[in-house]
């Protein structure tokens, strides 16, 4: 069973402040890794994609994947309370596998940002 | 870019009442589309993918017969809950990619049976 874990929080952190959101994952041939931001009632927007091992930035995010580890992460500098939002890991297969192109996601994570 | 579009956003309806949902991407051709759901504080759950011209794959434990979808274009999806009952009720979320690009969501259709 492919499996996406997500520690649920709920994570608190004061405006400005570094949120660190992290994600492992079971299946040691996933290629691809993505981070999504999902406002409550909304559907979840990409915020990040990630393939290869290190880091990647943009803006205020930075996406960090370790495939030995099999984790990925997503850092939020100088976070804003219009980051407040909960933020789903997903992942999917390697080409010419059954899952390629399909997400799998986690529970995602909970995230306040408070003034 | 990358937009898709999902209608109707919101559907209440009496139970054995068929529901079709339509999923549109309106600045690229989508390749392959995918139909999720998603119940309170739970995080999504694929239904099925679905590919241009052909028949969609569903996921283990989603009934065909009750979901059934069908993706004329590449532009076009549409997921049609057949005689829904309460417990179908749900957020449906599809979503669309072209090539090995990720995928993009639409807006969710919120589904109340009553």
């Amino acid at each position: 069973q492919k499996e996406v874990e997500q520690n649920s929080g709920p994570l608190s952190v004061p405006e400005g402040a570094i949120a660190s959101l992290n994600c492992t994952y079971s299946d040691r041939v996933s290629q691809s890794f993505f981070w999504y931001r999902q406002y409550s009632g909304k559907s979840p927007e990409l915020i990040m994609s990630i393939y290869s091992n290190g880091d990647k930035e943009d803006g205020r995010f930075t996406a960090q994947l370790n495939k030995a580890s099999q984790y990925v992460s997503l850092l939020i500098r100088d976070s804003q309370p219009s980051d407040s939002a909960t933020y789903l890991c997903a992942v999917s297969g390697n080409a010419g596998g059954t899952s390629y192109g399909k997400l799998t996601f986690g529970q995602g994570t909970i995230l306040t940002v408070h003034p | 870019g990358a937009v898709v579009s999902q209608h109707p956003s919101w559907v209440i309806c009496k139970s054995g009442t068929s529901v079709k949902i339509e999923c549109r991407s309106l600045d690229f051709q989508a390749t392959t589309m995918f139909w999720y759901r998603q119940f309170p504080k739970q995080s999504l759950m694929l239904m099925a993918t679905s590919n241009e011209g052909s028949k969609a794959t569903y996921e283990q434990g989603v009934e065909k017969d009750k979901f059934l979808i069908n993706h004329a274009s590449l532009t076009l999806s549409t997921l049609t809950v057949t005689s829904a009952h309460p417990e179908d009720s749900s957020f449906y979320i599809c979503s669309a990619r072209t090539g090995n690009e990720p995928q993009h969501f639409g807006d969710g259709t919120r589904l109340s049976i009553l």
